[in-house]
């Protein structure tokens, strides 16, 4: 257990159509990164947030959208829904922006599995 | 397209056997995490290196981080059914990891 909650863990959305995944960092964390994996591939870097603020995206386009609250939960939004969107969305909490460094070790949830059609 | 290589893709041994994954970069990265992900759950964390050279032992796993940090091995001794799983590494710069896309290990009891 990692302390790191996501939810939904599985829904179905159709084409078009817009979803928010929610994300609940564990305690003594001000970090979040959302990572997207498809069938068969590793983990690919969608944006973190760090105090509320987006601190760095990856290739992905605008339909993508992120919060962070001063909880420092997090949210990520996406629209106009494409088959290629289906995935498992996983959420990352650390206690830094760096990744993999003192303090900055990513600790996973379980995701959230979209499956679009 | 992943940024590291990762080799094998899949892996089965017996139970008892050793195994190593490799981990392969033309970049260089500032640290160098391993990760264990099992099906329906997220990646979790088993080493981070960040010295060029160094290697970690973790009971039967041992993490080795290249001289140049662009690549890595992990190597498990006496392998256990335990063991099997998506085994992947990503390499850290600044804000993010970089992962590659693992190698499915099986070991059968």
């Amino acid at each position: 257990e990692t302390g790191v909650t996501q939810s939904p863990t599985h829904l179905i959305k159709t084409r078009g159509q817009q979803v928010t995944l929610r994300c609940s960092s564990q305690s003594g964390h001000n970090t979040v990164s959302w990572y997207q994996q498809a069938l068969g591939q590793g983990p690919q870097f969608i944006f973190q947030y760090y105090r509320e603020e987006e601190n760095g995206r990856g290739n992905f386009p605008p339909r993508f959208s992120g919060l962070q609250f001063p909880n420092y939960s997090s949210e990520l939004n996406v629209n106009a829904l494409e088959l290629d969107d289906s995935a498992l969305y996983l959420c990352a909490s650390s206690r830094g922006p760096v990744a993999g460094e003192n303090g900055g070790e990513l600790f996973f949830g379980e995701g959230s599995r979209l499956t679009v059609l | 397209t992943q940024l590291l290589e990762q080799s094998p893709q899949f892996l089965s041994i017996q139970e008892g056997e050793n195994l190593t994954v490799y981990c392969n970069s033309s970049s260089v990265f500032s640290s160098l995490q391993w990760y264990r992900q099992e099906p329906g759950e997220g990646p979790v964390l088993l080493v981070t290196v960040v010295t060029g050279g160094e290697v970690k032992k973790l009971k039967r796993l041992t993490f080795q981080f290249g001289d140049a940090r662009k690549d890595s091995s992990l190597h498990i001794t006496a392998a256990q059914p335990g063991d099997t799983g998506l085994y992947l590494c990503a390499g850290g710069n600044d804000y993010k990891l970089s992962f590659g896309a693992g190698t499915t290990v099986t070991v059968r009891a």
